[in-house]
C-alpha cells in the first residue's frame, strides 16, 4: 500500500516569497509517480506537477517545482515569487499500479495563505 | 472541451434514500476513477475501473456501487444513503500513457 504524509497542515507567506510544501511518501513499488494539485476555494482539483521515479532530473512548470529525493522519499512542492491567486489547498500524490488498487493516493493536503 | 463532467453539483438525501451520481468524460480515457474527501483529508478512493466492463474496490467501497456502462460513463450509486456519507464526491480520469488524472467539478452530496 502508498502513504503520503503531508506535515504542514496550514503555512502563511508573504507574496513573492518562495514557498516549500513537504511531501514524504511511503512505497514498495520501484515504479511509481507523483502529483501535486492544487483545490481552490471553488474546489476543483487542478494538476500542478508531476514527477516519474525514474525522472533523473526534478519536473517544472513555471513558477512549481518538485524538490525530488528518492533516497529520503520525499516530494516537496516549490513555488517561486508566490501571488496571492496561489492560496488554495494543496495535495501530494502518488500513483502506483502494483501490487494493489490502482488509482491516486494522496496525502491530507496543506492549506496555504499568501498575504499581501 | 468538457473533460470530466459530473452531475449532479449538489444534492441532499435523507437516511435511506438511494441516488447515483453520474460521470462522463470525453478525453477517450481507459481509467476512471469515484474519490470521496472529508472535511481535513484528501482524496480517498472509493472505487475505479481500469477499462470498460471493469471495476474494482479502492480504500473506502462500502456503502457504494459502481457501473462502468461504456467507455465514457461511470456511475457511483449509494443504495441506502448514510450521514456518514456526507462528502465531496469527485470523478476523474486518466490514461496509462499520460500520468495525469482529470477530475470532475465535484458532487457536494449531503445525506441527513
Amino acid at each position: 500500500a502508498q502513504k503520503i504524509t503531508q506535515t504542514q497542515p496550514g503555512m502563511f507567506v508573504q507574496e513573492k516569497e518562495a514557498v516549500t510544501l513537504d511531501c514524504t511518501y511511503d512505497t514498495s513499488d520501484q515504479s511509481y509517480g507523483l502529483f501535486w494539485y492544487k483545490q481552490p476555494s471553488s474546489g476543483e482539483m487542478i494538476f500542478l506537477i508531476y514527477q516519474g521515479s525514474y525522472d533523473e532530473q526534478n519536473a517544472t512548470e513555471g513558477r512549481y517545482s518538485l524538490n525530488f529525493q528518492k533516497a529520503r522519499k520525499s516530494a516537496n512542492l516549490v513555488i517561486s515569487a508566490s501571488q496571492l491567486g496561489d492560496s488554495a489547498m494543496y495535495f501530494c500524490a502518488i500513483y502506483s499500479s502494483g501490487g494493489g488498487a490502482d488509482g491516486l493516493t494522496f496525502g491530507k493536503g496543506t492549506h496555504l495563505i499568501i498575504q499581501p | 472541451n468538457a473533460g470530466v463532467t459530473q452531475t449532479p453539483k449538489f444534492q441532499v438525501l435523507k437516511t435511506g434514500q438511494s441516488m447515483t451520481l453520474q460521470c462522463a468524460q470525453d478525453m477517450n480515457h481507459n481509467s476512471m476513477y469515484w474519490y470521496r474527501q472529508d472535511p481535513g483529508m484528501g482524496l480517498r478512493l472509493i472505487y475505479y475501473s481500469a477499462s470498460e466492463g471493469t471495476t474494482d474496490k479502492g480504500e473506502v467501497p462500502n456503502g457504494y456501487n459502481v457501473s462502468r456502462l461504456n467507455k465514457r460513463e461511470f456511475s457511483l450509486r449509494l443504495e441506502s444513503a448514510a450521514p456518514s456519507q456526507t462528502s465531496v464526491y469527485f470523478c476523474a480520469s486518466s490514461e496509462i500513457s499520460d500520468p495525469e488524472a482529470f477530475f470532475g467539478q465535484g458532487t457536494r452530496l449531503t445525506v441527513v
